[in-house]
């Protein structure tokens, strides 16, 4: 079965440093997201992105996020200058984006854990 | 706007007793609301789906969740309970027909079960 795929499961950084957060979405999925959770807390929404552009984004994306969709496979969260609250579980998730009642499904990768030191 | 709340952020149950978590949602659009399941360092897995089709919705590993408009609810429940059911369960909603949009979730109800 098709699946959402995330690289690395494990990311160690040092404050202040730039990661890059990867993930392959299921093949012919119109719409790509991020989320993320610190631990103990609840999954929030960080963007989502189609027609290689963001359609969607919340308060917690600001200007030191961005997302790229470099070629026809992957796509990849870039944090500027990581920080110690933005250590988290990041999820990547995509929809189909047509197809009826399923076109609005998120399937979820495993996650990236982010540790920023 | 949308938001979910989890009624417990704990549930206990012996196993072969009856599981039930509740979640009641607000939306201001007709909604899809889901349950996904998380298991420890693990990703988050949907355990079903109502999408406006039957208001009973049947899951993975004998879960069901019963959407009912007039309470605002979609508690999942599973009439007997297995030690391989302790996990994160976290109850989400979205607006129906409108792809791209934020899965908003709630704050998640830790089931652990004892023999």
């Amino acid at each position: 079965e098709p699946e959402v795929t995330q690289t690395p499961s494990h990311q160690v950084t040092q404050m202040g440093q730039e990661v890059i957060l990867r993930c392959v979405p299921i093949s012919n999925h119109l719409y790509f997201y991020w989320y993320r959770q610190i631990l103990g807390q609840k999954v929030e929404f960080l963007v989502s992105f189609y027609n290689n552009e963001i359609s969607e984004k919340s308060e917690i994306f600001d200007d030191q996020f961005s997302v790229e969709r470099p070629d026809g496979s992957n796509f990849t969260l870039k944090i500027r200058s990581t920080k110690l609250e933005d250590s988290a579980m990041y999820f990547c998730a995509s929809t189909p984006g047509k197809g009826g009642l399923a076109k609005n499904i998120q399937y979820f990768g495993a996650g990236t854990r982010l540790s920023v030191l | 706007a949308q938001s979910v709340t989890q009624l417990g952020s704990h549930v206990s149950v012996s196993e072969g007793a009856l599981v039930l978590l509740r979640c009641n949602y607000s939306s201001s659009v007709p909604p899809y609301l889901f349950w996904y399941v998380q298991y420890p360092n693990q990703g988050l897995q949907l355990l079903l789906k109502y999408t406006s089709a039957a208001t009973l919705v049947k899951g993975i590993n004998g879960f069901e969740a019963e959407f009912k408009k007039s309470e605002t609810s979609f508690h999942l429940t599973k009439p007997s309970a297995h030690m391989s059911d302790a996990a994160e369960y976290f109850c989400a909603v979205t607006p129906a027909n409108q792809a791209g949009t934020a899965l908003i979730f709630g704050k998640g109800t830790t089931l652990s079960v004892s023999s």
